[in-house]
Protein backbone atom coordinates (compact mmCIF):
# COMPACT_ATOMS: atom_id res chain seq x y z
CA UNK A 1 0.00 0.00 0.00
CA UNK A 2 0.97 3.65 -0.57
CA UNK A 3 2.48 5.78 2.24
CA UNK A 4 1.02 8.75 0.97
CA UNK A 5 -2.13 8.74 -0.38
CA UNK A 6 -5.09 10.92 -2.16
CA UNK A 7 -8.43 11.74 -2.81
CA UNK A 8 -9.91 12.04 -5.60
CA UNK A 9 -7.51 11.26 -8.16
CA UNK A 10 -8.70 13.17 -11.30
CA UNK A 11 -11.78 15.78 -10.43
CA UNK A 12 -14.14 17.97 -12.51
CA UNK A 13 -15.55 20.66 -11.25
CA UNK A 14 -17.64 23.95 -11.98
CA UNK A 15 -16.50 27.61 -11.51
CA UNK A 16 -17.91 28.73 -8.33
CA UNK A 17 -17.84 25.45 -6.36
CA UNK A 18 -16.20 24.46 -3.35
CA UNK A 19 -14.83 21.37 -3.33
CA UNK A 20 -12.13 19.07 -1.09
CA UNK A 21 -8.85 17.07 -1.78
CA UNK A 22 -8.14 14.71 0.91
CA UNK A 23 -4.50 13.38 1.72
CA UNK A 24 -3.78 10.79 4.05
CA UNK A 25 -0.65 9.16 5.32
CA UNK A 26 0.85 5.89 6.80
CA UNK A 27 4.93 7.21 7.00
CA UNK A 28 3.80 8.70 10.80
CA UNK A 29 5.53 11.77 9.81
CA UNK A 30 4.30 14.89 11.52
CA UNK A 31 4.76 17.84 8.57
CA UNK A 32 2.18 17.82 5.70
CA UNK A 33 2.48 20.24 2.68
CA UNK A 34 0.17 20.87 -0.05
CA UNK A 35 1.62 22.18 -3.42
CA UNK A 36 0.19 22.79 -6.77
CA UNK A 37 2.14 22.16 -10.01
CA UNK A 38 1.41 24.04 -13.51
CA UNK A 39 3.55 23.54 -16.77
CA UNK A 40 6.84 25.54 -16.59
CA UNK A 41 6.40 26.52 -12.95
CA UNK A 42 7.49 23.41 -10.89
CA UNK A 43 5.98 23.07 -7.44
CA UNK A 44 4.54 25.73 -5.66
CA UNK A 45 3.65 25.43 -1.79
CA UNK A 46 -0.12 26.23 -1.20
CA UNK A 47 0.08 25.62 3.12
CA UNK A 48 2.02 23.46 5.42
CA UNK A 49 1.46 22.06 8.44
CA UNK A 50 3.92 21.03 10.87
CA UNK A 51 1.55 19.18 13.65
CA UNK A 52 -2.26 19.04 14.15
CA UNK A 53 -2.17 22.35 15.82
CA UNK A 54 -0.16 24.14 13.22
CA UNK A 55 -1.21 25.47 10.59
CA UNK A 56 0.63 28.16 7.75
CA UNK A 57 0.22 29.60 4.73
CA UNK A 58 2.67 29.29 1.58
CA UNK A 59 3.64 30.88 -1.28
CA UNK A 60 0.44 30.90 -2.91
CA UNK A 61 -2.21 30.62 -0.25
CA UNK A 62 -5.08 32.98 -1.93
CA UNK A 63 -8.18 31.05 -2.56
CA UNK A 64 -7.58 27.79 -0.31
CA UNK A 65 -7.83 26.89 2.86
CA UNK A 66 -6.86 23.69 4.70
CA UNK A 67 -7.60 21.47 8.17
CA UNK A 68 -5.19 19.00 9.70
CA UNK A 69 -7.68 16.74 11.43
CA UNK A 70 -4.96 14.20 12.88
CA UNK A 71 -1.42 13.75 12.51
CA UNK A 72 -2.38 11.35 9.57
CA UNK A 73 -4.97 13.16 7.47
CA UNK A 74 -4.35 17.33 5.90
CA UNK A 75 -7.03 18.17 3.27
CA UNK A 76 -7.38 21.26 0.86
CA UNK A 77 -10.25 22.84 0.51
CA UNK A 78 -11.14 25.85 -2.77
CA UNK A 79 -13.57 27.42 -1.45
CA UNK A 80 -15.10 28.95 -4.35
CA UNK A 81 -13.30 26.86 -7.57
CA UNK A 82 -11.82 29.27 -10.45
CA UNK A 83 -10.74 27.98 -13.71
CA UNK A 84 -6.62 29.42 -12.50
CA UNK A 85 -6.71 26.81 -10.12
CA UNK A 86 -6.95 24.16 -12.59
CA UNK A 87 -3.77 21.84 -11.74
CA UNK A 88 -1.87 18.94 -10.58
CA UNK A 89 -2.24 18.85 -6.72
CA UNK A 90 0.54 17.48 -4.92
CA UNK A 91 0.28 16.48 -0.80
CA UNK A 92 3.69 15.38 1.05
CA UNK A 93 4.96 14.64 4.34
CA UNK A 94 8.16 14.75 6.08
CA UNK A 95 9.94 13.91 8.88
CA UNK A 96 11.55 16.82 11.49
CA UNK A 97 13.24 13.93 13.06
CA UNK A 98 15.60 12.83 10.07
CA UNK A 99 17.48 15.88 10.90
CA UNK A 100 17.87 19.31 8.17
CA UNK A 101 20.10 17.79 5.78
CA UNK A 102 18.19 14.50 5.67
CA UNK A 103 14.41 15.87 6.04
CA UNK A 104 13.13 15.38 2.49
CA UNK A 105 9.98 15.11 1.61
CA UNK A 106 7.83 12.24 0.03
CA UNK A 107 4.57 12.75 -1.98
CA UNK A 108 1.11 11.51 -2.94
CA UNK A 109 0.27 10.48 -6.04
CA UNK A 110 -1.57 13.82 -7.08
CA UNK A 111 -4.72 15.07 -7.40
CA UNK A 112 -5.45 16.31 -11.49
CA UNK A 113 -8.00 19.12 -11.25
CA UNK A 114 -9.81 20.64 -13.74
CA UNK A 115 -11.82 23.68 -13.27
CA UNK A 116 -14.79 24.61 -16.03
CA UNK B 1 14.25 36.39 -10.79
CA UNK B 2 12.88 32.46 -9.89
CA UNK B 3 15.05 31.22 -6.83
CA UNK B 4 15.83 27.65 -8.25
CA UNK B 5 16.79 27.83 -11.96
CA UNK B 6 16.87 25.09 -14.30
CA UNK B 7 17.07 24.47 -18.39
CA UNK B 8 13.57 22.79 -19.32
CA UNK B 9 14.65 21.47 -22.03
CA UNK B 10 14.27 18.71 -23.72
CA UNK B 11 17.12 17.01 -23.71
CA UNK B 12 17.42 14.33 -26.70
CA UNK B 13 20.17 11.91 -25.86
CA UNK B 14 20.93 8.36 -27.49
CA UNK B 15 20.81 5.52 -25.14
CA UNK B 16 24.53 5.03 -23.91
CA UNK B 17 25.28 9.12 -23.81
CA UNK B 18 26.25 11.04 -20.86
CA UNK B 19 24.23 14.04 -20.04
CA UNK B 20 24.09 16.54 -17.55
CA UNK B 21 22.01 19.07 -16.33
CA UNK B 22 22.87 22.37 -14.10
CA UNK B 23 20.69 24.21 -11.65
CA UNK B 24 21.16 27.85 -9.84
CA UNK B 25 19.83 28.98 -6.79
CA UNK B 26 19.61 32.77 -5.84
CA UNK B 27 19.44 31.58 -1.84
CA UNK B 28 23.30 31.74 -0.38
CA UNK B 29 22.22 30.42 2.87
CA UNK B 30 20.18 27.18 1.38
CA UNK B 31 21.67 24.41 3.65
CA UNK B 32 20.29 21.44 1.50
CA UNK B 33 20.12 20.32 -2.03
CA UNK B 34 18.55 17.55 -4.13
CA UNK B 35 17.67 15.81 -6.77
CA UNK B 36 14.37 14.56 -7.65
CA UNK B 37 12.73 12.43 -10.80
CA UNK B 38 9.61 13.04 -11.81
CA UNK B 39 7.55 10.90 -14.37
CA UNK B 40 5.22 12.10 -16.59
CA UNK B 41 1.78 12.50 -14.56
CA UNK B 42 3.49 11.19 -11.41
CA UNK B 43 4.78 12.68 -8.33
CA UNK B 44 8.84 13.35 -7.24
CA UNK B 45 10.52 11.17 -5.90
CA UNK B 46 13.99 11.54 -4.27
CA UNK B 47 16.90 10.71 -6.62
CA UNK B 48 19.57 11.92 -4.16
CA UNK B 49 20.48 13.79 -1.74
CA UNK B 50 24.17 16.48 -3.06
CA UNK B 51 26.64 16.95 -0.47
CA UNK B 52 29.15 19.40 -0.47
CA UNK B 53 31.62 16.85 -1.47
CA UNK B 54 29.53 15.45 -4.23
CA UNK B 55 28.58 12.07 -4.05
CA UNK B 56 27.67 8.98 -6.66
CA UNK B 57 25.11 6.70 -6.68
CA UNK B 58 26.04 4.30 -9.33
CA UNK B 59 25.19 5.64 -12.95
CA UNK B 60 24.19 9.44 -11.29
CA UNK B 61 26.77 11.78 -9.89
CA UNK B 62 25.70 14.82 -8.01
CA UNK B 63 28.22 18.01 -7.41
CA UNK B 64 27.79 21.71 -5.36
CA UNK B 65 29.44 24.58 -5.95
CA UNK B 66 27.96 27.00 -3.21
CA UNK B 67 30.68 29.82 -4.51
CA UNK B 68 29.02 29.94 -8.13
CA UNK B 69 25.41 28.71 -6.36
CA UNK B 70 24.87 25.56 -9.11
CA UNK B 71 24.31 21.85 -8.85
CA UNK B 72 24.78 19.41 -10.93
CA UNK B 73 23.64 16.09 -12.31
CA UNK B 74 26.04 13.68 -14.60
CA UNK B 75 24.23 10.89 -16.17
CA UNK B 76 26.47 7.83 -17.45
CA UNK B 77 25.24 5.16 -19.93
CA UNK B 78 21.70 6.55 -20.56
CA UNK B 79 19.04 4.10 -20.12
CA UNK B 80 15.74 4.57 -21.97
CA UNK B 81 13.84 4.27 -18.41
CA UNK B 82 15.90 7.42 -17.43
CA UNK B 83 13.35 9.45 -19.52
CA UNK B 84 11.82 11.43 -16.74
CA UNK B 85 11.40 15.29 -15.95
CA UNK B 86 14.83 16.24 -13.11
CA UNK B 87 13.73 18.64 -10.36
CA UNK B 88 16.47 20.54 -8.96
CA UNK B 89 15.32 21.22 -5.00
CA UNK B 90 17.04 23.35 -2.42
CA UNK B 91 16.04 23.85 1.17
CA UNK B 92 16.43 26.91 3.05
CA UNK B 93 17.45 25.29 6.39
CA UNK B 94 15.51 27.59 8.37
CA UNK B 95 12.97 26.40 11.42
CA UNK B 96 10.71 25.08 8.80
CA UNK B 97 13.74 23.54 6.24
CA UNK B 98 10.93 24.20 3.22
CA UNK B 99 12.10 23.35 0.04
CA UNK B 100 12.29 25.24 -2.65
CA UNK B 101 11.61 23.49 -6.68
CA UNK B 102 13.19 24.40 -9.76
CA UNK B 103 10.94 23.93 -12.84
CA UNK B 104 12.57 20.96 -13.56
CA UNK B 105 14.48 19.35 -16.81
CA UNK B 106 13.07 16.87 -18.73
CA UNK B 107 15.26 14.20 -20.66
CA UNK B 108 14.46 11.85 -23.34
CA UNK B 109 16.67 8.80 -23.78
CA UNK B 110 15.62 7.82 -27.65
CA UNK B 111 17.05 4.16 -28.94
Amino acid sequence: DADVTQTPRNRITKTGKRIMLECSQTKGHDRMYWYRQDPGLGLRLIYYSFDVKDINKGEISDGYSVSRQAQAKFSLSLESAIPNQTALYFCATSDRTSGRRRETQYFGPGTRLLVL
Amino acid sequence: RKEVEQDPGPFNVPEGATVAFNCTYSNSASQSFFWYRQDCRKEPKLLMSVYSSGNEDGRFTAQLNRASQYISLLIRDSKLSDSATYLCVVSNGGAGNMLTFGGGTRLMVKP
